[in-house]
């Protein structure tokens, strides 16, 4: 299985801040990498897939990069919604695998 | 627009077999390109990817349940299923279904969740 690995585990922020979480494959995942933000209680929202393409509707705020095994999610300017678990995710092979997640609190 | 949403008991015993269903409205399974999909989340924990179906009934399953679940799909009750056997309590956990776009990994519409708990 490809491990998928994020850093930190967990962040504290403030509205208005640039946060960026990064993903590292133990192996290369070429540009499978999909990202997710899941709230308490709630199911996963598909954030951006194929590294950096915005799902519909996901703020412009949002941005992926990376390729092969080390990627990146960025935050240019925190909102409150955005207070959230967020969590990386290869589709190059299965099984399909997530990162363990980080905790963005304020 | 497409929904999900999972259906099963919320209580199993140990040994016994877990039963969900994930009822599909908004899209037909039968259309095609689309990848059917189980994920499950433990308590305070991360997301596991348990497998996928296809509306041909083409399964790929996680290595590490596979020898214990199988996944179904009824085209004509537009709904899909995973029965997982032998639950212990390291099977406890929320349980969701997902749709995978044609890519399959890429999981853009999620079901609500359903809470599973094993024990006597």
């Amino acid at each position: 299985d490809i491990q998928m690995t994020q850093s930190p585990s967990s962040l504290s922020a403030s509205v208005g801040d640039r946060v960026t979480i990064t993903c590292r494959a133990s192996q290369s995942v070429k540009r499978h990498l999909n990202w997710y933000q899941q709230k308490p209680g709630k199911a996963p929202n598909f954030l951006i897939y194929g590294v950096s393409t915005l799902q519909n509707g996901v703020p412009s705020r949002f941005s992926g990069g990376g390729s092969g095994t080390d990627f990146t999610l960025t935050i240019s300017s925190l909102q409150p919604d955005d207070f959230a678990t967020y969590y990386c995710q290869q589709s190059y092979s299965t099984p399909y695998t997530f990162g363990q997640g980080t905790r963005l609190e304020i | 627009q497409v929904q999900l949403r999972e259906s099963g008991p919320g209580l199993v015993q140990p040994s016994q077999t877990l039963s969900l269903v994930c009822s599909v409205s908004g899209a037909s399974i039968a259309r095609g390109g689309d990848y059917w999909t189980w994920i499950r989340q433990h308590p305070a924990k991360g997301l596991e990817w348990i497998g996928n179906i296809y509306h041909t009934g083409t399964t790929f399953y996680n290595p590490s349940l596979e020898n214990r679940m199988t996944l179904s799909v009824d085209t004509s009750k537009n709904h899909f299923s995973l029965e997982l056997t032998s639950v212990t309590a390291a099977d406890t956990a929320t349980y969701y279904c997902a749709r995978g776009r044609a890519s399959a990994g890429e999981l853009d519409i999620w079901g609500q969740g359903t809470p599973v708990t094993v024990s006597s």
